[in-house]
C-alpha cells in the first residue's frame, strides 16, 4: 500500500528566507506527483504536477523536483514571503486517473 | 477553478438522519472523486468515479453510497449519519489532458 510522508509537519521561517519542503513515498511506480496549497478553511489549489518521467517542473518561486527511483519529491520556495503561509500536501496517483494518495502536509509560517 | 462546484457548503445534521452532497462540474470530465479531510488523517478517498454510472470503492467507503446519472453530477450520500461522518469533504475531478486534480471548495458536514 502507497504511504506518503512530509517532513516537517510544520515549519517557520522569517520572511525572504528560502526553504525547501520534503515529501517521500514508498512506491516508486507512480505515474505522477501533485503538489498543492492549502489555505486555514478553503479548498485544495494545484502548484504543481511532475509526470514520472520529469526531473522537475517550475512556476514563478516555486520549484518541484521529484526522484522516482528513491522515492522522494521536494518543494523549493524562493524567497518566501508572508503570503506564502499555508499548509502544503503531496500526493502521488499510480497510474493517470487512479485516486491520489496524500501526505498530511507541511503547515508553514512565514514571519514578516 | 476547473469549474466545481460543490452544495451545500456547510450542513449540521442530527444522528441517524440521511445526508446527499453534491458535486458539480462544468467541463464534461470524466473522472471524479470524493474524499474525507480530517485532522491527523489527511485526506482520504471514499468513492469515485470513472463515468456515468461507473463507481468504485475508496479507503473509508463504509457508511457512504454515490451516484453518477450524468456526467456533471456526481453525488454522495450518507444513509444514516454518524459523528464519525463530521468531517469536511471534497469533490475533485481529473483533467484527462494531464491527469492533474482539480478541487472542489468542499463541504463542512457536523453531525450531532
Amino acid at each position: 500500500k502507497q504511504e506518503v510522508t512530509q517532513i516537517p509537519a510544520a515549519l517557520s521561517v522569517p520572511e525572504g528566507e528560502n526553504l525547501v519542503l520534503n515529501c517521500s513515498f514508498t512506491d516508486s511506480a507512480i505515474y505522477n506527483l501533485q503538489w498543492f496549497r492549502q489555505d486555514p478553511g478553503k479548498g485544495l489549489t494545484s502548484l504543481l504536477l511532475i509526470q514520472s518521467s520529469q526531473r522537475e517542473q517550475t512556476s514563478g518561486r516555486l520549484n518541484a523536483s521529484l526522484d522516482k527511483s528513491s522515492g522522494r519529491s521536494t518543494l523549493y520556495i524562493a524567497a518566501s514571503q508572508p503570503g506564502d503561509s499555508a499548509t502544503y500536501l503531496c500526493a502521488v496517483s499510480p497510474s493517470g486517473n487512479t485516486p491520489l494518495v496524500f501526505g498530511k502536509g507541511t503547515r508553514l509560517s512565514v514571519i514578516a | 477553478d476547473a469549474g466545481i462546484t460543490q452544495s451545500p457548503r456547510h450542513k449540521v445534521t442530527e444522528t441517524g438522519t440521511p445526508v446527499t452532497l453534491r458535486c458539480h462540474q462544468t467541463e464534461n470530465h470524466r473522472y471524479m472523486y470524493w474524499y474525507r479531510q480530517d485532522p491527523g488523517h489527511g485526506l482520504r478517498l471514499i468513492h469515485y468515479s470513472y463515468g456515468v454510472k461507473d463507481t468504485d470503492k475508496g479507503e473509508v467507503s463504509d457508511g457512504y453510497s454515490v451516484s453518477r446519472s450524468k456526467t456533471e453530477d456526481f453525488l454522495l450520500t450518507l444513509e444514516s449519519a454518524t459523528s464519525s461522518q463530521t468531517s469536511v469533504y471534497f469533490c475533485a475531478i481529473s483533467a484527462m489532458s494531464s491527469y492533474e486534480q482539480y478541487f472542489g471548495p468542499g463541504t463542512r458536514l457536523t453531525v450531532t
